[in-house]
């Protein structure tokens, strides 16, 4: 069970980016699964998540810039970002949340499965 | 949306003693939905504890969470080396899941 992220890298203010983060052992699409950023020398910041309907919700820091999208066959989770800014500098994670099911409900427990990260600098 | 705000910042300890570590919220949060997770420098976050009091898988047991409404810990109960990290808790019951600001463990 691995996720492994890429499409990192350095862009100007305003410029775009998408990261990719391949799984392997389990299905994306069987899963809800998120992004979360950590700025340098800061904490976590969840910033979305796309359940196993295909439904996705976002952080209001992100709403309406960033896109979270699954390719199923590639089995590979995505993060498109557009009109980056300098606040979005960061190591990008992608995670898997943990969720266990009962009946017609489910608990979400946290994220159990990481990638290494992705880091993205927003500069001129 | 839940603000989480833990204590101490930082909390400096030899190895062998005991780490206790507080997260408290800003209004209730179910006992399911507080997870821990562990950091090192450069690595991704692990998750420790879920549902407040439950380890993951293959998490030693020297870790214990423990807490319900507003107030929850992390215990460690004999510190070893490769327990000096940062610890952030999270509350996943309510969108957004927000994290802590984390919590350094550093060797005193």
């Amino acid at each position: 069970v691995q996720l492994v992220e890429s499409g990192g890298g350095l862009v100007q203010p305003g410029g775009s980016l998408r990261l990719s983060c391949a799984a392997s052992g389990f299905k994306v699409s069987n899963n809800y699964m998120s992004w979360v950023r950590q700025a340098p020398g800061k904490g976590l910041e969840w910033i979305s998540v796309i359940n196993s309907a295909g439904n996705t919700y976002y952080a209001d820091s992100v709403k309406g810039r960033f896109t979270i999208s699954r390719h199923n066959s590639k089995n590979t989770l995505y993060l498109q970002m557009n009109s980056l800014r300098a606040e979005d500098t960061a190591v990008y994670y992608c995670a898997r949340q943990f969720r266990y099911y009962y009946g017609s409900g489910s608990i979400d427990y946290g994220m159990d499965v990481w990638g290494q990260g992705t880091t993205v600098t927003v500069s001129s | 949306e839940i603000a989480l705000t833990q204590s101490p910042g930082t909390l400096s300890l030899s190895p062998g003693e005991r780490a206790t570590l507080s997260c408290r919220a800003s209004q209730s949060v179910s006992s399911s939905y507080l997870a821990w997770y562990q950091q090192k420098p450069g690595q991704a976050p692990r998750l420790l504890i879920y549902g407040a009091s439950s380890r993951a898988t293959g998490i030693p047991d020297r870790f214990s969470g423990s807490g319900s409404g507003t107030d929850f810990t992390l215990t460690i109960s004999r510190l070893e080396p490769e327990d000096f990290a940062v610890y952030y808790c999270q509350q996943c019951g309510s969108s957004p899941g927000t994290f802590g600001q984390g919590t350094k463990v550093e060797i005193k």
